[in-house]
């Protein structure tokens, strides 16, 4: 089953506004990654916190990480349109037969950002 | 440097047909992977070779095989293909020292199988 799971599923803002999303994951982690994907087109890496640290900040973007209850957030401020996108957490984690690490991705959450 | 590469960007295949995704990455990283995305999904991992010469299965590796040909390349074969297996395949590539990188995605095969 996939590890993280984000919250909303879909998020509709106008620009301008902040925009936050939530992940919640199930084991022990590496580090948490935050990933950005436009409809139809790849992955595009955003911002890595470490299983050590608490707040990243990144640009616009800022993340939180709380390990105690496994959650991580991203806020965006003053979106634009152009972050329309979805968005993907996704848990750097060491694989069951501890043969190397691997991500693992939630189901996104939605961004629509309206002029 | 191109990072990451899949061929082809699409295919159809015909129930049962077979094929081979490639991936190709030119930035010397040890770790290699491939996901699938389906709709409204995020994405999960078929198979990932940590080095040149391991692989290992991932979430979803029913219906897949995978060779680690040499430290660039990584392919992903689907011996019969079926309509189950129509999505979105992404390789990806991370090198291992420190371990705190993030990963490089190739952007997408677009798979359908009718």
């Amino acid at each position: 089953s996939q590890q993280g799971e984000e919250d909303p599923q879909a998020l509709s803002i106008q620009e301008g506004e902040n925009a936050t999303m939530n992940c919640s994951y199930k084991t022990s982690i590496n580090n948490l990654q935050w990933y950005r994907q436009n409809s139809g087109r790849g992955l595009v890496h955003l911002i890595l916190i470490r299983s050590n640290e608490r707040e990243k900040h990144s640009g616009r973007l800022r993340v939180t990480l709380d390990t105690s209850k496994k959650s991580s957030s991203l806020l965006i401020t003053a979106s634009r349109a152009a972050d329309t996108a979805s968005y993907f957490c996704a848990t750097d984690a060491l694989m069951n037969s501890n043969s190397g690490y691997a991500l693992n991705f939630g189901k996104g959450t939605s961004l629509l950002v309206t002029p | 440097n191109a990072g990451v590469t899949q061929t082809p960007k699409f295919q159809v295949l015909k129930t049962g047909q077979s094929m081979t995704l490639q991936c190709a990455q030119d930035m010397n990283h040890n770790s290699m992977y491939w996901y699938r995305q389906d709709p409204g999904m995020g994405l999960r991992l078929i198979y990932y070779s940590a080095s040149e010469g391991t692989t290992d299965k991932g979430e979803v590796p029913n219906g897949y095989n995978v060779s680690r040909l040499n430290k660039r390349e990584f392919s992903l074969r689907l011996e019969s293909a079926a309509p189950s297996q129509t999505s979105v395949y992404f390789c990806a590539s991370k090198i291992d020292r420190g371990r705190y990188y993030g990963y490089t995605f190739g952007s997408g095969t677009r798979l359908t199988v009718v």
